[in-house]
């Protein structure tokens, strides 16, 4: 099953800027975790967030997790190019067995 | 630290030909493996995960197997390939932590079937 879906699914912006992603999900949750994926590589953990907190901080991540509206964001502060990769939501589904990642978005920064 | 080994990297297999990905661990005992699947531009789809040795839990119906032969290895296998089965094949383990669990990935094998 689909848990979390990505949106934008593409996304291009200038070196410097900031990039926004969303990830909805649907059932309750234990933790969101969002990752990083370079073209053709395996996936890379980036942060989590527990279901009992609001924003999260790691260099220049920032993650936020509304559980009312089943949403979290992952912003980019001042992006460089080799930000350019996929980016993935993941949960839990409540269980501690197994993550459910969504479709993903695809950042492209422009040098 | 855990770490995953998988091979081989890159597969070209005929339609109706066996298959076998093989997955190691490394760092850890006793670990939840976890087989996903990615089609090409596309998110995971979660295939199988094992608890232990000898327990697979299948998430979605299709053309695949998996197996839990030792405690640090996890081999996907098919009998007879399909078109379909092509794509970019990631196993995972889990890392816990205080603040929860985290998946760790190999690099993957990417599969083509012709």
């Amino acid at each position: 099953s689909q848990q979390g879906e990505e949106d934008p699914q593409a996304l291009s912006i200038q070196e410097g800027e900031n990039a926004t992603m969303n990830c909805s999900y649907k059932t309750s949750i234990n933790n969101l975790q969002w990752y990083r994926q370079n073209s053709g590589r395996g996936l890379v953990h980036l942060i989590l967030i527990r279901s009992n907190e609001r924003e999260k901080h790691s260099g220049r991540l920032r993650v936020t997790l509304d559980t009312s509206k089943k949403s979290s964001s992952l912003l980019i502060t001042a992006s460089r190019a080799a930000d350019t990769a996929s980016y993935f939501c993941a949960t839990d589904e409540g269980s501690s067995y197994k993550l459910i990642f969504g479709s993903g978005t695809r950042l492209l920064v422009r040098p | 630290s855990q770490t995953i080994h998988q091979w081989p990297a890159t597969l070209v297999q005929p339609v109706g030909s066996p298959l076998s990905l093989e997955c190691t661990v490394e760092g850890t005992s006793n670990p939840n493996l976890y087989w996903y699947r990615q089609a090409a531009g596309r998110g995971l789809q979660l295939l199988f995960y094992s608890v232990g040795i000898g327990q697979i839990s299948s998430e979605v119906p299709q053309n695949l197997s998996a197996s839990r032969p030792q405690d640090r290895q996890f081999i996907l296998s098919s009998k007879k390939l399909l078109l379909s089965d092509s794509g970019f094949y990631l196993c995972a383990g889990i890392r816990g932590s205080s603040s929860g669990n985290t998946i760790y990935f190999g690099e993957g094998s990417w599969l083509t079937v012709v």
